[in-house]
């Protein structure tokens, strides 16, 4: 049972163009969205985070959307650099109970900048 | 802030041979957390401790995997009897409880276990 789902395995891009990658989740209890990068032989690095209160949250050349109705998020690379290609994991958690904090985690976008 | 610090970065072992890992925390982070990464998917959940207490272990946790955090400090993941089933990155995360429950895990760079 896939609770957070990534549909897009990879995702190609020009330099200086934006960057969209999705994220679906089934579980109706996450209320904290994350996103991780990923370079290989090292482990996620955090992004960027939203509360299930609100529906934007912007960092720098990050911006990550949450439409809690449709069960999805996105995350917005603008503009994006080389430097961005790595692996994308969109990762969901339910801060209530005894939920201590645990990640659930999508599958990850492989993403390719092109200079 | 050092970062969280897992050794060794990677490890080949024989089936039916057990391995052991350490974990070290970011200092003052009360939660730890054990995932795991096989190919192609994301970390998958294993076992959370507060502190010294273990509060949560998955099922893909079996018998022949054991944590623990002794002192609240560094934590190990021992397997007993691996399997090539086992080969995969083992990652260790840590976050500090504040006044809400949503805090971002901070991940080591892993053990890569291959099991030949």
């Amino acid at each position: 049972d896939q609770q957070v789902k990534q549909n897009s395995p990879s995702l190609s891009v020009q330099e200086g163009r934006i960057s969209i990658l999705n994220c679906d989740y089934t579980n109706s209890m996450f209320d904290y969205f994350l996103w991780y990068k990923k370079y290989p032989a090292e482990g996620p690095t955090f992004l960027i985070s939203i509360s299930s209160i609100k529906d934007k949250n912007e960092d720098g050349r990050f911006t990550v959307f949450l439409n809690k109705s449709a069960k999805h998020l996105s995350l917005h690379i603008v503009p994006s650099q080389p430097g961005d290609s790595a692996v994308y994991f969109c990762a969901a958690s339910a801060t209530g109970g005894t939920s201590y904090g645990k990640l659930t985690f999508g599958q990850g976008t492989i993403l390719t900048v092109h200079p | 802030d050092t970062g969280v610090s897992q050794d060794p970065r990677h490890k080949i072992t024989k089936r039916g041979q057990n391995v052991t890992f350490r974990c070290d925390p970011i200092s003052e982070h009360n939660r730890l957390y054990w995932y795991r990464q096989t190919l192609g998917q994301g970390p998958e959940f294993l076992t959370y401790f507060q502190n010294e207490a273990q509060l949560e272990k998955s099922r893909l946790l079996s018998d022949r995997f054991s944590a623990e955090r002794p002192k609240g400090s560094f934590s190990t993941l021992e397997i007993q009897r691996t399997e090539q089933g086992d080969s995969a990155m083992y990652l260790c995360a840590s976050s500090s409880r504040g006044a809400a429950n949503n805090s971002p895990l901070h991940f080591g760079n892993g053990t890569r276990l291959t099991v030949t």
